[in-house]
């Protein structure tokens, strides 16, 4: 059964700041995902990485990908406030099947 | 445009009471997926169902049934609600080798 284990599972930092969230997974992963969710809100896909080496990136946010690792990471540069959120990472034994999700990451940015 | 809807954003019910939870889609996907999300616990499948009438057990099915008697609509139902069940419930679906599920608003269930 593949598990995601995402941390930190906390994160506080200060605006302008670069951090990253690690995501390391237990087997096989046909594909891995990054969900950020508002407060309330459901479930906003921000990539999905689908090889060993992928990289994507939209504004502040990278993601990669090392499969040989079992590990992927989303970094965000030059943190700002409307990045605080809470981030999912999931992983997906067969394609078009169930995820499995990391226990998420609540980012909290601060002035 | 992708479309999955959830019948109710909030549920407030009593304790023993039977409660369904609807999910609509209006992409033709064969897959659709109840998740359950819990603080601390990320989300934890519940139920899927691979076409209709079809459906599997999940990590979390114990007290949990569900309905997919069309297509388009995944039911879960409560049979007799605890105040343990009390959470977000959030469907997804999508086609089998899909790049992506996609998520419904969620239903807050408040059980009391």
């Amino acid at each position: 059964e593949l598990k995601v284990e995402q941390n930190p599972l906390f994160l506080s930092m200060q605006e302008g700041k670069n951090y990253t969230i690690y995501c390391n997974y237990s087997t096989t992963s046909d594909r891995l995902y990054w969900y950020r969710q508002d407060p309330g809100k459901s479930l906003e896909s921000l990539f999905v990485l689908l090889s060993n080496g992928a990289v994507k990136q939209e504004g502040r946010l990278m993601a990669s990908l090392d499969t040989k690792a079992r590990l992927s990471t989303l970094h965000i540069t030059a943190a700002v406030h409307d990045l605080s959120a809470t981030y999912f990472c999931a992983g997906e034994e067969s394609s078009g099947y169930a995820l499995n999700f990391g226990k998420g990451t609540s980012l909290l940015v601060t002035p | 445009d992708v479309k999955v809807t959830q019948s109710s954003r909030y549920l407030v019910k009593r304790t023993g009471e039977k409660v369904f939870l609807e999910c609509v889609q209006d992409m033709d996907h064969e897959n659709m997926f109840w998740y359950r999300q819990d603080p601390g616990l990320g989300l934890r499948l519940i139920y899927f169902s691979y076409d209709v009438k079809m459906k599997e057990k999940g990590d979390i099915p114990e007290g949990y049934s569900v309905s997919r008697e069309k297509k388009e609509r995944f039911s879960l139902i409560l049979e007799s609600a605890s105040t343990n069940q009390t959470s977000m419930y959030l469907c997804a679906s999508t086609f089998p080798g899909a790049y992506e599920q996609y998520f419904g608003p969620g239903t807050r269930l408040t059980v009391t």
